[in-house]
């Protein structure tokens, strides 16, 4: 999976209960993306980052919230977990702003 | 009108025939086309990037694309049963500037 490490794999939780997801890249990419994965939605896009501490909202991004404090790390937050986050989550990495995006192996969240 | 559209299949074919997969999408202004494969519960993995009009050929699988007419296309020559997953068609632009993804076609070919 191109250097790019999700954890946890696969979490169940409570809802308005807080949930970190963490991706973890070696390839020293410059961006980061997060997406989430629904059946009839196909993938979204949650948020993305552009460098350490640079991060923009995507299409699906209220509920959830990210940080980069290393180029190496991108974490998604959910504050308060509702069922409607129950999906499979993806991180993504890319070299440029349109370049090929690689991706992780994902992190299925089920929120009870 | 979605942003990125694809027949949600499931698409069979018989083993070594060709698979074709079909892509429109709305933003006359892309400039940046994938096709990502996914087996069940696993991640997206990119099986070719085309940038200009015409084809792209990588081993069994050719990309075509007409940017005039707003289509991607994927052919699978030689179709294998290893080949039976979600095919997922990704644009760069729409209203946000991002990737855009299709919702995928399902393929199944059958020994």
């Amino acid at each position: 999976d191109a250097g790019i490490t999700q954890s946890p794999r696969h979490k169940v939780t409570e809802t308005g209960t807080p949930v970190t997801l963490r991706c973890h890249q070696t390839e020293n990419h410059r961006y980061m993306y997060w997406y989430r994965q629904d059946p009839g939605h196909g993938l979204r896009l949650i948020h993305y980052s552009y460098g350490v501490k640079d991060t923009d909202k995507g299409e699906v991004s209220d509920g959830y919230s990210v940080s980069r404090s290393k180029t190496e790390d991108f974490l998604l937050t959910l504050e308060s977990a509702t069922s409607s986050q129950t999906s499979v989550y993806f991180c993504a990495i890319s070299e440029s702003r349109e370049g090929i995006q690689y991706f992780g192996a994902g992190t299925r969240l089920s929120v009870l | 009108q979605k942003e990125v559209e694809q027949n949600s299949g499931p698409l069979s074919v018989p083993e070594g025939a060709i698979a074709s997969l079909n892509c429109t999408y709305s933003d006359r202004g892309s400039q940046s086309f994938f096709w990502y494969r996914q087996y069940s519960g696993k991640s997206p993995e990119l099986i070719m990037s085309i940038y200009s009009n015409g084809d792209k050929e990588d081993g069994r699988f050719t990309a075509q694309l007409n940017k005039a007419s707003q289509y991607v296309s994927l052919l699978i020559r030689d179709s294998q049963p290893s080949d039976s997953a979600t095919y997922l068609c990704a644009v760069w632009g729409g209203s946000q500037g991002n990737l855009i993804f299709g919702k995928g076609t399902k393929l199944s070919v059958k020994p």
